[in-house]
């Protein structure tokens, strides 16, 4: 398998400007994670899908991030209006919930910079 | 509150110095503690998941153990390939993983 597939892996942009961050899961994997990490606050969640719907959104930091996951092998992360408190790395993870064990796999990330 | 906190925030070690990565946390509820690697300019890679206290799981030089409290990541004779950060993260809940900030592991050849 290919594992998770993010793109683009590096985006520049100015503050204002929408972005949108795309991730492919592992496949089979039924669930699907969005972090991001900053030098400050670490690795953080932001949001998660179970088959394909939302579960916990707690994470994200405000109205200007939504996600969204229209099949299994497909999920965004979009940022309207972007600011440059929102450069960050963001990660997508998928995992496989059996048996009460699971692993979440983790893309190559997206580094994002607002100027 | 949940938290998961990490120690050393670096660690600098010769080539073949044993040592060990703190991860303590204080969370209700733990429902899995992991570890994972992290290579600079990529994304975290996972090492072991423990469940229960006295758990030990091992690979190559690497040993996770488990107490009701913290984790260690023990590290034996390790080689500058064994370079990275090392992150510390628990289960809360069904899915929710909640991440310490890492220990900056570097092995001098």
């Amino acid at each position: 398998d290919a594992g998770v597939i993010q793109s683009p892996r590096h985006e520049v942009t100015e503050m204002g400007q929408e972005v949108t961050l795309r991730c492919k899961p592992i496949s089979g994997h039924d669930y699907l994670f969005w972090y991001r990490q900053t030098m400050m606050r670490g690795l953080e969640l932001l949001i998660y899908f179970n088959n394909n719907v939302p579960i916990d959104d707690s994470g994200m930091p405000e109205d200007r991030f939504s996600a969204k996951m229209p099949n299994a092998s497909f999920s965004t992360l979009k940022i309207q209006p972007s600011e440059p408190r929102d450069s960050a790395v963001y990660f997508c993870a998928s995992s496989f919930m059996s048996g009460g064990a699971e692993t979440q796999y983790f893309g190559p990330g997206t580094r994002l910079l607002v100027l | 509150e949940d938290q998961v906190t990490q120690s050393p925030e670096a660690l600098r070690l010769q080539e073949g110095e044993s040592s060990s990565l703190n991860c303590s946390y204080t969370v209700s509820g733990l429902r899995g503690l992991f570890w994972y690697r992290q290579d600079p300019g990529k994304g975290p890679e996972f090492l072991f998941t423990l469940y229960s206290a006295g758990e030990e799981k091992e690979k190559e030089r690497l040993k996770a153990t488990l107490t009701k409290k913290e984790s260690f990541l023990h590290i034996t004779a390790p080689k500058p390939e064994d370079s990275a950060t090392y992150l510390c993260a628990v289960r809360l809940g069904a899915q929710k993983l909640v991440f310490g900030q890492g220990t900056r592991l570097t092995i001098n050849p």
